[in-house]
């Protein structure tokens, strides 16, 4: 099976502008999340969405916004870009059963740096 | 609230055992993560544990006590390629993952 993919890989960008990122989960899997990554806070939640609805959502502003489509493929969009969100976004699947967490499987994630 | 702790950074020898230890405190618990992240690279999954106990797996082991709020990941006969940060989460009951910080792993010949 394909792993999670993500596009683009990398990004350059400045104050101000808008971006999208783009995930494709592993084949069957219904659950996608993204996270930030940044030396400085580690690994922090974004949200997670399953079957096309947002089902948890981390502490981000409202700048920070996604989706998911029927295919279980995600986008997630950055508006108004802020140098402090220069980070490495993580996109993450899971099968998702019933009664407890699933093993997620990350993406090789997208770097964005914003001038 | 949601609190997970580790050692910052760590250094072992090559052949060596080492141990990795993890405290959380979580609402909601349901199932501690390690997880492996190479410079550079995505997390790949290592070992979940969900009741106490040791689980091993290869040259890698995680321990959990639930009641104590305490995890380990134990790595035997250290390997260079085993340099790495080593991240421990925590998992409710749906796709959410609480990280802590990391613990870079450095092997030294």
């Amino acid at each position: 099976k394909a792993g999670v993919t993500q596009t683009p890989r990398y990004l350059i960008k400045t104050r101000g502008q808008q971006v999208t990122l783009s995930c494709s989960p592993i084949s069957g899997h219904r659950s996608v999340s993204w996270y930030q990554q940044t030396p400085g806070q580690g690994l922090q939640f974004l949200f997670e969405y399953f079957s096309e609805t947002q089902r948890n959502k981390g502490n981000f502003p409202g700048r920070f916004s996604g989706r998911q489509f029927s295919n279980s493929r995600s986008e997630m969009n950055v508006s108004t870009l802020e140098l402090g969100d220069s980070a490495l976004y993580l996109c993450a699947s899971s099968l998702e059963f019933a009664g407890g967490p699933d093993t997620q499987y990350f993406g090789p994630g997208t770097r964005l740096t914003v001038l | 609230g949601q609190n997970i702790d580790q050692p910052t950074e760590m250094t072992a020898t090559e052949g060596a055992i080492v141990q990795i230890n993890c405290t959380y405190q979580t609402s909601g618990f349901n199932g501690l993560f390690w997880y492996q992240q190479h410079a550079g690279e995505a997390p790949t999954f290592l070992s979940y544990n969900v009741l106490d106990g040791l689980e091993e797996k290869g040259r890698f082991s995680s321990f959990l006590s639930r009641s104590k709020g305490y995890s380990y990941l134990l790595l035997k006969e250290l390997q260079m390629k085993d340099s790495a940060s080593y991240l421990c989460a925590t998992g409710g009951n749906t796709g959410k993952l609480i990280f802590g910080q990391g613990t870079t792993l450095q092997v030294k010949p």
